[in-house]
């Protein structure tokens, strides 16, 4: 089946530093999505990307849609403890019916 | 207004047992997904409901997994008989459109034992 790639599977930092992950595919999509998801919750959209080449920020979270379609990546900025969660990218191929293709995740944790 | 609610939280089943796991969506939202994690590994599609209709079961991985959606609200989702493979985090999600934002529910962790 089809498959996101995404890097890296986790990431150890310092509050204050700025964090980066992606997503690849050989696959085209039409849309790009970020989740977050903390213990005991189901993921929660945090970015939601349209158009290639599109660049779009809510808050310290900067995500983009790469100009291939093939890709995308989120970054965010100056990190904090509770940004702590699995970050999981999705996407839509072109053609699909409304269902998501997820990559495996990245586990975010934040030292104080 | 109540996000999707999904039950049990937790289920803890011996091999060859029957669970049924519900999803609540959210009210009014005509689209209905379930996906499944299995541990370390990616939320993988199981399918999808537009009202009480199949649009897409092409991820339901055998004929042990059975989806239903009567009368188009809430949704049921029974593995019979299951298997050790089955364990994982069950997640509902549902949408007003296809393609509008889907909203998920806290997930039922299932494990076969």
């Amino acid at each position: 089946g089809q498959q996101l790639n995404q890097s890296p599977q986790s990431m150890f930092i310092q509050e204050g530093e700025d964090v980066s992950m992606n997503c690849t595919s050989s696959s085209i999509f039409n849309t790009w999505l970020w989740y977050k998801q903390e213990p005991g919750e189901g993921p929660v959209l945090l970015i939601a990307l349209y158009k290639a080449g599109e660049l779009t920020s809510n808050g310290r979270l900067t995500a983009q849609f790469g100009i291939t379609r093939k890709d995308s990546f989120l970054n965010i900025s100056a990190s904090i403890p509770s940004d702590v969660g699995i970050y999981f990218c999705a996407g839509r191929l072109i053609g699909s019916q409304g269902n998501l293709i997820f990559g495996k995740g990245t586990k975010l944790s934040v030292k104080p | 207004e109540a996000g999707v609610t999904q039950f049990p939280s937790h289920s803890v089943i011996e091999k060859g047992q029957t669970v049924t796991l519900r999803c609540d969506p959210i009210s009014g939202h005509d689209n209905l997904y379930w996906y499944r994690r299995v541990m370390g590994k990616e939320i993988k599609f199981l399918l999808h409901f537009v009202k009480e209709s199949k649009q897409d079961e092409s991820g339901m991985p055998n004929n042990r997994f059975l989806a239903e959606r009567t009368g188009g609200t809430y949704s049921t989702l029974k593995v019979q008989p299951a298997e050790l493979e089955d364990s994982g985090v069950y997640f509902c999600a549902s949408s007003h459109g296809a393609y509008n934002e889907q909203f998920f529910g806290p997930g039922t962790r299932l494990t076969v034992l």
